[in-house]
């Protein structure tokens, strides 16, 4: 596929319980972004990679918020024990080495929701 | 008080109207201004984007920047009722990777 991917789309999650939510960047594309979408807000960063290199988490709201980029790749975004204040779409950007701020490109988002 | 402020309408206009979007922001280091539109149930696409003051136009899309009021613009001409979507403007400092900071988006409704 040409475009950023997310799975799953949609996650139903019990309050207490861990979730995992995957991105697949554009192929090449060197950094990586997770932001959090709440309901009629805009998105708010999480974290940024740059490859493998987590250079930036800033906007993880706890530590129960973990992300990781092993191979430069496939990034993986995980809440642990969700609660219900972290129901939100989170989007996965990627953008090319040496790209500017416009040039990121957005996944569809998953949709979490925390019962 | 937010570094993006962006009124959330909703915002409902006839078909062919023009529609005039704001955004106003309170960091005066912001340099790249960018407007994204955003459907129900999918991720922001990139509709315009400008580099420091000035205006920038591509074909029924007009982009404004005013930094010294700290002011930005979206105007959409001869409005479609595919243009119904959320907008939001987005910003960032010149650094390593350009972080971007987003409004609150305003929602828009064209009706046919």
């Amino acid at each position: 596929g040409a475009g950023v991917s997310q799975s799953p789309r949609y996650k139903v999650a019990k309050r207490g319980q861990d979730v995992a939510l995957r991105c697949d960047p554009i192929s090449g594309h060197v950094s990586l972004f997770w932001y959090q979408q709440a309901l009629g807000q805009g998105p708010e960063f999480l974290t940024y990679f740059q490859n493998e290199a987590q250079l930036d988490k800033s906007g993880l709201p706890s530590d129960r918020f973990f992300a990781e980029r092993p191979e430069g790749s496939v990034s993986t975004l995980k809440i642990q024990r969700t609660q219900q204040e972290d129901s939100a779409v989170y989007l996965c950007a990627s953008r090319p080495s040496g790209g500017m701020a416009h040039e990121q490109f957005f996944g569809p988002g998953t949709r979490l929701t925390v019962l | 008080q937010k570094e993006v402020e962006q009124d959330p309408g909703p915002l409902s206009v006839p078909e062919g109207a023009i529609v005039s979007l704001n955004c106003t922001y309170s960091n005066s280091a912001f340099q790249y201004f960018m407007w994204y539109r955003q459907y129900s149930r999918k991720g922001p696409e990139l509709l315009m984007y400008t580099y420091s003051s000035g205006n920038k136009e591509d074909g029924r899309f007009t982009a404004q920047v005013d930094k010294s009021s700290k002011y930005i613009s979206l105007f959409i001409r001869d409005s479609q009722p595919s243009d119904s979507a959320t907008y939001l403007c987005a910003m960032s400092v010149k650094t390593s990777y350009d972080k971007v900071i987003f409004g609150p988006g305003t929602s828009l409704s064209v009706i046919p």
